[in-house]
Formats: C-alpha cells, sequence, structure tokens
C-alpha cells in the first residue's frame, strides 16, 4: 500500500526565509509525485509533479521540489518565502496510470510579514 | 482555463438522511475520483470511476456510499444514510491523463 509522510505539520516563517517541508513515501513500484497547495477557502491547486527525467523540478510561484529516488524523498523548497504563500501543502503520490492519488496529512505555512 | 466545479459548496443536513454532491468534471476527461478530508484530518481517497463504472473503491466507501455519472455531464456522490462521522469536505477530481489531477473547490457537508 502507498503511503505519504509529512514530517512538519505547521510551520511559521517570517517572510523571506527559506522553506524546506520534508516529504517521504512508501510505495512498491514507480511513482508519480505531486505538491499540492490549498489556500484558505480554495480548492487544492498542482504546485508542481514529478514524472520522470530531470530530478529537480520546478512549479508555480518560485517552488521546486527533488526527487531522491534512495531515500524515498521528495522536499518541497523556495528560497524566499512571501506572505501570500500562507496556506496548507500537501504531498501526494501515485502510481502510474490513473490510479488514486494518496495524500500526506499537510504541512500547514504560516508567513509572518 | 477549465475547471472542475461542485456544488452546493456547503450542505447541512440531519443525520440519517440522503444528501447527493454534484460535481461537473471537466469535459473531455474520462477519470473521475471523490476525496473527502475531515477537518483537521488528510485528504483521503474514496473512490475512481472510469467507463461508467467504479475502478477503485477505499474501505471507506461502503454500501452507504454510491456514484453515478447520470448524464455524461455530472459525476455524484450519493451517502444513503448519513451519520456524523460522515461531516467532512469532499473534494472531486478528473483527469484526462495521468501527469495531473484537477481538484473541484469542494463541498462542505455537516451532519447534524
Amino acid at each position: 500500500a502507498q503511503s505519504v509522510s509529512q514530517h512538519n505539520h505547521h510551520v511559521i516563517l517570517s517572510e523571506a526565509a527559506s522553506l524546506e517541508l520534508g516529504c517521504n513515501y512508501s510505495y512498491g513500484g514507480t511513482v508519480n509525485l505531486f505538491w499540492y497547495v490549498q489556500y484558505p477557502g480554495q480548492h487544492l491547486q498542482l504546485l508542481l509533479k514529478y514524472f520522470s527525467g530531470d530530478p529537480l523540478v520546478k512549479g508555480i510561484k518560485g517552488f521546486e521540489a527533488e526527487f531522491i529516488k534512495s531515500k524515498f524523498s521528495f522536499n518541497l523548497r523556495k528560497p524566499s518565502v512571501q506572505w501570500s504563500d500562507t496556506a496548507e501543502y500537501f504531498c501526494a503520490v501515485s502510481g502510474r496510470g490513473y490510479q488514486k492519488v494518496t495524500f500526506g496529512t499537510g504541512t500547514k505555512l504560516q508567513v509572518i510579514p | 482555463e477549465p475547471e472542475v466545479t461542485q456544488t452546493p459548496s456547503h450542505q447541512v443536513t440531519q443525520m440519517g438522511q440522503e444528501v447527493i454532491l454534484r460535481c461537473v468534471p471537466i469535459s473531455n476527461h474520462l477519470y473521475f475520483y471523490w476525496y473527502r478530508q475531515i477537518l483537521g484530518q488528510k485528504v483521503e481517497f474514496l473512490v475512481s470511476f472510469y467507463n461508467n463504472e467504479i475502478s477503485e473503491k477505499s474501505e471507506i466507501f461502503d454500501d452507504q456510499f454510491s456514484v453515478e455519472r447520470p448524464d455524461g455531464s455530472n459525476f455524484t456522490l450519493k451517502i444513503r444514510s448519513t451519520k456524523l462521522e460522515d461531516s467532512a469536505m469532499y473534494f472531486c477530481a478528473s483527469r484526462d491523463s495521468p501527469t495531473e489531477a484537477f481538484f473541484g473547490q469542494g463541498t462542505r457537508l455537516t451532519v447534524v
């Protein structure tokens, strides 16, 4: 069975600080990896995804993530956060094809101006 | 930009009542999903649907739940007899490729 662990449940940062959110997954096959963001009162939006190729993936709004296969990790990073990044961030995994997406428990990010 | 739309945005129902949550997936998508998120918990998979049948379902998706694509555009989730623990945000998603699932804004279901 696939599973996703997010280590940080609640992160508080000041604007311009660097961000790294941890994500580890468990899956017995080739994976697709995602980071979704949920702004207050809004739906889940895709930040970035990894399917194959370059393990360093760049997404929207200056976010990036690195897939490290040996560590089963897919950590999310941003060099300098803004107040508008305040949201909940979900790491997710699915197998190849159209299989279900399994989400982590989410990390609430609060950015203080 | 095409989007998945869900109605209603918030539904309050009495325990034991039936509810139908509605979703309009993106028009050329063929794979449909329902997820739920109980307050403070993670997003959980309920069911996937393709070619007018369920392709996968979770343990949560018991006999009280059913899904239907009644008219080729809507995709509905029915809960036959709601329980307090069904209170959650329910998300519909659709896909036309393995690369990305598009999610709706969710329906907040409150069972009282």
